[in-house]
């Protein structure tokens, strides 16, 4: 079963538009997440990351916002550019484990 | 600072070979952990090691192994490869062993034919 998942395989927004990218998790042991953005043959890049004990976190055109009752965390990219198109990962980890756990991704495609 | 190192980035391996391939983490950082992603799957955990120890093992057949080197290197071995085993393989490092900020390396794309 899935504990990290984004819902969204796909995403289109128009340049200079805002950008919302959503997941949700099932385990309630997990206090911090991750997002990463994905070109194709790449690593994945560390874009931004929001500890449980939060509800905001901001950093320059990217802001995470985590509902912890809600087990749902989302990725706003204010304006969306071209170069933000990509695939976005949501990451979870938490508890015991030390590794992380992967959503499958939502590719954004942001149109000139 | 460099990054995350792996090598080789290109890999053609033959079904019933075994192949190894080699991270080295950002320096001072002793927590590395390998991924494997295959398309539809999306980043699947394989295992993480923090000072030499490994510390959680994903759901992976045994075929799959890995160390970790006092300088905090680490390589991971496929024995016996499977044509399913065609994959990007990606390693990350993190200084701290909860991987509040982990940082990938570039992958080893590797191919079983």
């Amino acid at each position: 079963d899935q504990q990290v998942k984004q819902n969204s395989p796909s995403l289109s927004v128009q340049e200079g538009r805002i950008s919302i990218l959503n997941c949700d998790y099932t385990n309630s042991m997990f206090d911090y997440f991750l997002w990463y953005k994905k070109y194709p043959a790449e690593g994945p890049t560390f874009l931004i990351s929001i500890s449980s004990i939060k509800d905001k976190n901001e950093d320059g055109r990217f802001t995470v916002f985590l509902n912890k009752s809600a087990k749902h965390l989302s990725l706003h990219i204010v304006p969306s550019q071209p170069g933000d198109s990509a695939v976005y990962f949501c990451a979870a980890t938490g508890g015991s484990q030390g590794n992380l756990i992967f959503g499958k991704g939502t590719k954004l495609s942001v149109k000139p | 600072k460099a990054g995350v190192t792996q090598t080789p980035r290109y890999l053609i391996k033959t079904r019933g070979q075994q192949v190894t391939l080699s991270c080295s983490p950002i320096s001072g950082h002793r927590s590395v952990s390998w991924y494997q992603q295959t398309p539809g799957q999306g980043l699947q955990f394989l295992f993480e090691y923090f000072s030499e120890t490994q510390r959680n093992k994903g759901n992976f057949p045994g075929r799959f192994s890995g160390r970790q080197f006092s300088n905090s290197r680490s390589e991971m071995n496929v024995s016996t490869l499977e044509l399913g085993d065609s994959a990007l393989y990606l390693c990350a490092s993190s200084w701290d062993s909860r991987n509040t900020e982990a940082f990938f390396g570039q992958g080893t794309r590797l191919t079983v034919v």
